[in-house]
């Protein structure tokens, strides 16, 4: 059964960059879409973007110019780089799996809280 | 961008109870509709996928139904293991959309 894992700093500064790993372990990458979605403490979840297994991506309009989103089948991760961080930003970050571009999310890592505080 | 609501907002059942959520979403989503249980500091977990169609492993009290833009989850008779905040997610177009939640109470 696979299983996924974020990691990644707790605390990051405003105006500076977060990043974000996530190792899938028990499966492999191939074949499936990644994404990331986010959920600002006691609030709903957004979505911020995916990408294949091959390095295809898209993602949310509203956090495009500030997304990079990899992938290195190599070593079974996916990265998520946030930049311009403000407070707005806090929330817990979790990596989804799914089977195909009609996002259906079947497998969650256990999420990551970062917060945006100097 | 495709706007989902969720109606209640909350609510609180027995044990035993039927419970019905109803989603809505801005425009035709064409049954790309998605349901998730979220438990108190945990990831959600996906129960109901296109709508209908039950996730492996989640029990079969968990209904999905509806089309269009009108779509509810049911889960008949209630256990105390059911509590968490229920969300739904379309799939059809745009960048995916989630409602806002409903929780449940027991």
């Amino acid at each position: 059964q696979v299983q996924l894992q974020e990691s990644g700093p707790g605390l990051v500064k405003p105006s500076e960059t977060l990043s974000l790993t996530c190792t899938v372990s028990g499966g492999s990458m191939t074949n499936y879409y990644w994404s990331w979605i986010r959920q600002p403490p006691g609030k709903g979840l957004e979505w911020i973007g995916y990408i294949y297994y091959n390095g295809n991506t898209n993602s949310n309009p509203s956090l495009k110019s500030r997304v990079t989103i990899s992938v290195d089948t190599s070593k079974n991760q996916l990265s998520l780089i946030l930049t311009s961080v403000t407070a707005a930003d806090t929330a817990v970050y979790y990596c989804a799996r799914h089977p195909s571009a009609a996002e259906v999310f079947d497998s969650w890592g256990q999420g990551t809280l970062v917060t945006v505080s100097s | 961008d495709i706007q989902m609501t969720q109606s209640p907002s909350s609510l609180s059942a027995s044990v035993g109870d039927t419970v019905t959520i109803t989603c809505r979403a801005s425009q035709s989503i064409r049954g790309y509709l998605n349901w998730y249980q979220q438990k108190q500091g945990k990831a959600p977990k996906l129960l109901i996928y296109s709508a209908s169609k039950l996730q492996g492993g989640v029990p079969s009290r968990f209904s999905g139904s509806g089309s269009g833009t009108d779509y509810t989850l049911s889960i008949s008779s209630l256990h105390p293991e059911d509590l968490g905040t229920y969300y739904c997610q379309q799939a059809w177009s745009g960048p995916v959309t989630f409602g806002p939640g409903t929780r449940v109470d027991i």
